[in-house]
């Protein structure tokens, strides 16, 4: 059965800092890696996906890596911000008619300025 | 473009009864996936609707259901609430149901069952 782990759990850094989110699954046989984000009371927000073929994906100040050997994924955060204060989902999707994705339980990231 | 919608924002609703949720996706999209979400058990998959038809179910009791129309709205019914069933009821929508694109979410439906 798929597992998908983040680690922490909660991340606080100053404003300016470089960050990595780490994202964990347990089988390698993944169809591909999607990154959210979720504000407070909110829904989410997609920020990248990487296909099982990929190794990176890189959006602004973003960039989500993929290695499906090791069953992980990062995700860089540079030049941190205050607006960047919210929660990180990692989810992977195990097949391409597969729907159902299985998603960690998120870091929480509060950047202070 | 409108993202996706999802009606109401907020539900207070006693055990034993049932509640209706809807979910109006981006326009253009056919495929409206239900998603669980809870502080204990994280994000949990229900069930996915694409041209009208279930294509994918979770782990969930009978007592979840849905539908799609042929506009390709969505509505999520909960049956003989429990308390356990009170949770943020998310609804994502994509243009298929292929995996290789990326799904865009609503803002959820907050239920409480008291």
């Amino acid at each position: 059965k798929q597992e998908v782990t983040q680690i922490p759990a909660a991340l606080s850094v100053p404003e300016g800092e470089n960050l990595v989110l780490n994202c964990s699954f347990t089988d390698s046989a993944i169809y591909n890696l999607q990154w959210f984000r979720q504000d407070p009371g909110k829904g989410l927000t997609s920020l990248l996906l990487i296909q099982s073929s990929q190794r990176e994906q890189t959006s602004g100040r973003l960039n989500a890596s993929l290695d499906k050997s090791s069953g992980r994924s990062t995700l860089y955060i540079a030049a941190s911000q205050p607006g960047d204060s919210a929660t990180y989902l990692c989810a992977v999707l195990l097949n391409q008619a597969g729907t159902a994705l299985i998603f960690g339980k998120g870091t929480t990231l509060s950047v202070s300025s | 473009k409108a993202g996706v919608t999802q009606t109401p924002r907020y539900l207070i609703k006693t055990r034993g009864q049932q509640v209706t949720l809807s979910c109006s996706p981006i326009s253009g999209h056919r495929s409206v996936s239900w998603y669980q979400q809870t502080p204990g058990q994280g994000l949990q998959f229900l069930f996915e609707y694409f041209s009208e038809t279930q294509r994918n179910k979770g782990n969930f009791p009978g007592r979840f259901s849905g539908r799609q129309f042929s506009n390709s709205r969505s509505e999520m019914n909960v049956s003989t609430l429990e308390l356990g069933d009170s949770a943020l009821y998310l609804c994502a929508s994509r243009p298929t149901n292929f995996g290789n694109s990326p799904l865009h979410f609503g803002n959820g439906t907050r239920l409480t069952v008291t």
